[in-house]
């Protein structure tokens, strides 16, 4: 299994540009899972999908952030237009959702390295 | 949520069994406790997770006391590559939510 894997793993960009972030998940799983990762703040969930449906998006920064999952492969997160503090790792996760049993075990991505100048 | 309180740092020796202690004073019946570790700059790595009893896996073993009120992750025969951040979680299932705190620095030295 090739595990979660996202791109680009770094991105630099300036001020003011999109910036999308792409998530394959691993085959199988349901779930998805954004999160944000910065020194001062920590690991931060920004938004969670089930079975290509977003589910909970309250920690989505701003209206500048929006996510999206077309298929159960593939998903983005998008930034428009970016800022410099929106620079962190973003991590992306997937697992399984077991309909009487709650949530499988979450894994990562690597990450993608994001600095906005 | 419950919450976690582990060191903000530990040492361990290569080759010796490294102790990672977690408290969780206010875990309810139903959360288990998952650990997680995070290599510098890599994504978070899923260890091992337990409700009552004592867990072991390929790389760790978890033994949570009977009050279950603290936990402790064990890795056996630590090696430099161990060196992380270790985040002890305590999740409800079938909750999706992973509250992620500021978790332990394991240096291992050679």
């Amino acid at each position: 299994d090739a595990g979660v894997i996202q791109s680009p793993r770094h991105e630099v960009t300036e001020m003011g540009q999109e910036v999308t972030l792409r998530c394959k998940p691993i085959s199988g799983h349901n779930s998805l899972f954004w999160y944000r990762q910065t020194m001062m703040r920590g690991l931060e969930l920004l938004i969670y999908f089930n079975n290509n449906v977003p589910i909970d998006d309250s920690g989505m920064p701003e209206d500048r952030f929006s996510a999206k999952m077309p298929n159960a492969s593939f998903s983005t997160l998008k930034i428009q237009p970016s800022e410099p503090r929106d620079s962190a790792v973003y991590f992306c996760a997937s697992s399984y959702w077991l309909d009487a049993g709650g949530q499988e075990t979450q894994y990562f991505g690597p990450g993608t390295r994001l600095l906005v100048l | 949520d419950a919450k976690t309180t582990q060191p903000t740092s530990m040492d361990c020796a290569e080759g010796r069994a490294a102790n990672l202690p977690c408290n969780h004073s206010t875990i309810s019946g139903n959360e288990y406790v998952y650990w997680y570790r995070q290599i510098h700059s890599q994504g978070p790595q899923y260890i091992i997770h337990g409700l009552k009893n004592n867990e072991t896996n390929e790389m760790a073993s978890l033994i949570i006391t009977e009050d279950r009120k603290s936990s402790t992750l064990i890795l056996p025969h630590a090696t430099l590559r161990d060196t992380a951040v270790y985040y002890c979680i305590v999740r409800l299932l079938p909750n999706y939510q992973l509250i992620w705190g500021a978790g332990t620095k394991l240096i291992i030295k050679p």
